[in-house]
């Protein structure tokens, strides 16, 4: 239990649903992080929160929507995805954003598109 | 951004220790090294993190050279549940860590 918890933990989806994945941290971070792992790739940081603002977006497809209401909670809204995009999608949080800080990440949402 | 350059995977029985060494050569003044561990599906995992000689806590030791182009990351003793992938990141005030493919560390009876 790192203190970092996403929900759901496996999602199936068609390429038009529209779903939404959300993190939760206990930890009083004040950065939020979304990663996307891909069989056999390695993660790839796709947005960044610090203080509820967006410092960060790795050219992902607007598919994808990051949202953050506070420091807390993190959601990443998906809509037509692809099934390229089906991956383990991970939620992390740090004290900040800077690099010497330790991330926390949660379990991840295995996602499957078809 | 430091680049790093890990081997890509390394074979260990139980018992015997695990030497990880990760290349940084354009490692910056205020970078940090720090290793995670990850096991499948699910997150990495903070393992150690240093800036210069030896750091060592309860589950592992990391050495720095004084040019600071390279770290090494020692497993005391391993064992089969020690299986996992590691990775080494380099950052600072950059936030953009770069995790690589890491190496896949495989402990056999």
């Amino acid at each position: 239990e790192t203190g970092v918890t996403q929900t759901p933990r496996h999602l199936v989806m068609g390429m038009t649903n529209k779903k939404s994945l959300k993190c939760e941290q206990h930890l009083g971070h004040n950065a939020m992080y979304w990663y996307k792992q891909s069989a056999k790739k390695p993660l790839e940081l796709m947005f960044v929160y610090n203080f509820k603002e967006q410092t960060e977006n790795n050219s992902v497809p607007s598919r994808f929507s990051p949202e953050c209401p506070n420091s807390s909670h993190l959601f990443l809204h998906l809509h037509t995805l692809q099934p390229e995009d089906s991956a383990l999608y991970l939620c992390a949080s740090s004290q900040d954003y800077r690099g010497q800080y330790e991330q926390y990440f949660g379990p991840g949402t295995r996602l499957t598109v078809t | 951004l430091a680049k790093t350059t890990q081997p890509i995977s390394m074979d260990s029985y139980e018992g015997q220790e695990v030497n990880i060494t990760c290349s940084h050569n354009n490692i910056a003044t205020n970078d940090y090294i720090t290793w995670y561990q990850q096991f499948p599906s699910q997150g990495p995992r903070f393992i150690i993190q240093g800036y210069k000689t030896k750091v060592t806590n309860e589950v592992a030791s990391l050495f720095i050279p004084a040019d600071r182009k390279s770290s090494t990351l020692s497993l005391p003793r391993v064992s089969l549940s020690d299986t996992a992938v590691y990775y080494c990141l380099v950052g600072s005030n950059d936030y953009k860590l770069s995790f690589g493919a890491g190496t896949t560390v495989t402990v056999r009876a």
